[in-house]
């Protein structure tokens, strides 16, 4: 597999549901990044990884917690989310610190659905 | 803060019918500024990279360039698999932060 993988692709999640959402990178990248895709709204920064210490987390709440494991997987396990959770998920990655300047590689996504 | 803002929200062309869609932006020291298509149901693909007013990147039938305040991507003579939505995002200096901050998008459809 090349590029950048994400699973699920879909996900249905009660509010009081624990899930986690996987990404997988093959690129060599050593950073890695969450974004929030919703509807009419810009793609929102979650967090941000580089080698494999996270280096940013924009104000998220603590329902979603991410991990790194290593430089070619990132997690985002949810816990008791809201329905104005519902979004996209994507996972990008990057080549830090200048090759980012490159662009990222972006995952499909997950489209997640809080009920 | 840095910000994005993208015109038109959306656009409709017919097959041949050349245009451009605006990014205007406000950063504190442009490090880059990206252009990304995004297709339904899919994550946004790279484009461009621009990083310095008067720079000009071509592809196919898109083309970008960069002033101070905006970027274009002119679309000429479209057909229909140019139908998206297209992103911009800037990254700036802000203490070697490598985050892209992004526009609301474009979406494009071009009829045949």
């Amino acid at each position: 597999e090349t590029g950048v993988t994400q699973t699920p692709r879909h996900l249905v999640m009660g509010m009081t549901n624990k899930k986690s959402l996987k990404c997988e990178q093959h690129l060599g990248h050593n950073a890695m990044y969450w974004y929030k895709q919703s509807a009419k709204k810009p793609l929102e920064l979650m967090f941000v990884y580089s080698l494999e210490e996270r280096v940013e987390n924009n104000s998220v709440p603590s329902r979603f917690s991410p991990e790194c494991p290593n430089s070619s997987h990132l997690f985002l396990h949810l816990h008791t989310l809201q329905p104005e959770d519902s979004a996209l998920y994507l996972c990008a990655s990057s080549q830090a610190p200048a090759g980012s300047l490159f662009g990222y590689t972006f995952g499909s996504g997950t489209r997640l659905t809080v009920v | 803060e840095d910000q994005v803002t993208q015109s038109p929200e959306a656009l409709r062309l017919q097959e041949g019918e050349s245009s451009s869609l605006n990014c205007s932006y406000t950063v504190s020291g442009l490090r880059g500024l990206f252009w990304y298509r995004q297709d339904p149901g899919k994550g946004p693909e790279f484009l461009f990279t621009l990083y310095s007013a008067g720079e000009e990147k071509e592809k196919e039938r898109l083309k970008a360039t960069l002033t101070k305040k905006e970027s274009f991507l002119h679309i000429t003579a479209p057909k229909p698999e140019d139908s998206a939505t297209y992103l911009c995002a800037v990254q700036g200096y802000q203490g070697g932060s490598e985050k892209l901050v992004f526009g609301k998008g474009t979406k494009l459809t071009v009829n045949p």
